[in-house]
């Protein structure tokens, strides 16, 4: 299967503190992408990052690639409670193949 | 703001009714896509097309048939809905085979 696996499956801090999930996934990639679904509504994409990049920064999210472990991280700084989602990967081209995603829970 | 819109946000319907979901992007985006999702089971993909008049199954089109007359509109049709088809679909649309999608809010069917 291509589809990714984030890690772990459930995510619980408080607010203030740094949130990390994992990516990994099967294939070769040409991009890795990351979204956010809030729950009960569809998902936003957050950031992609390019097969041939090692970092990649947008506001509080920061995402590292390393193709010769085939795995990714998200890392959101100072969590808030709006950050409280599920957090997924996605690889493919043309079409998108999707993990089961993680559960941030942020506490005030 | 650009966006991708799915006709309703909740829908209930009767074992054996054929259903439509439609969905209507505003972005000119070549590539649309039906998920459905269901907890545990992550999205898996029902249908997709890359133009006008052009379909191609994803994982799981059984019992599923779609329909995209327009670049705008791509229409999901469950021929003969079934309580199996009780989920969340989502419909999302990209502007090429490195983008990435944008998702409508999603459908929440319950068939009963």
């Amino acid at each position: 299967s291509q589809q990714g696996e984030e890690d772990p499956q459930a995510l619980s801090i408080q607010e203030g503190e740094n949130a990390t999930m994992n990516c990994s996934y099967k294939t070769s990639i040409n991009n890795l992408q990351w979204y956010r679904q809030n729950s009960g509504r569809g998902l936003v994409h957050l950031i992609l990052i390019r097969s041939n990049e090692r970092e990649k920064h947008s506001g509080r999210l920061r995402v590292t690639l390393d193709t010769s472990k085939k795995s990714s991280s998200l890392l959101i700084t100072a969590s808030r409670a709006a950050d409280t989602a599920s957090y997924f990967c996605a690889t493919g081209l043309g079409r998108l193949y999707f993990g089961r995603g993680t559960q941030l829970t942020v506490w005030p | 703001d650009v966006k991708v819109t799915q006709s309703s946000r909740y829908l209930v319907k009767r074992t054996g009714e054929k259903v439509f979901l439609e969905c209507v992007q505003d972005m000119d985006h070549e590539n649309m896509f039906w998920y459905r999702q269901d907890p545990g089971l992550g999205l898996r993909l029902i249908y997709f097309s890359y133009d006008v008049k052009m379909k191609e199954k994803g994982d799981i089109p059984e019992g599923y048939s779609v329909s995209r007359e327009k670049k705008e509109r791509f229409s999901l049709i469950l021929e003969s809905a079934s309580t199996n088809q009780t989920s969340m679909y989502l419909c999302a649309s990209s502007p090429g085979p490195s983008g990435g999608y944008t998702f409508g809010s999603g459908t929440r069917l319950t068939v009963v």
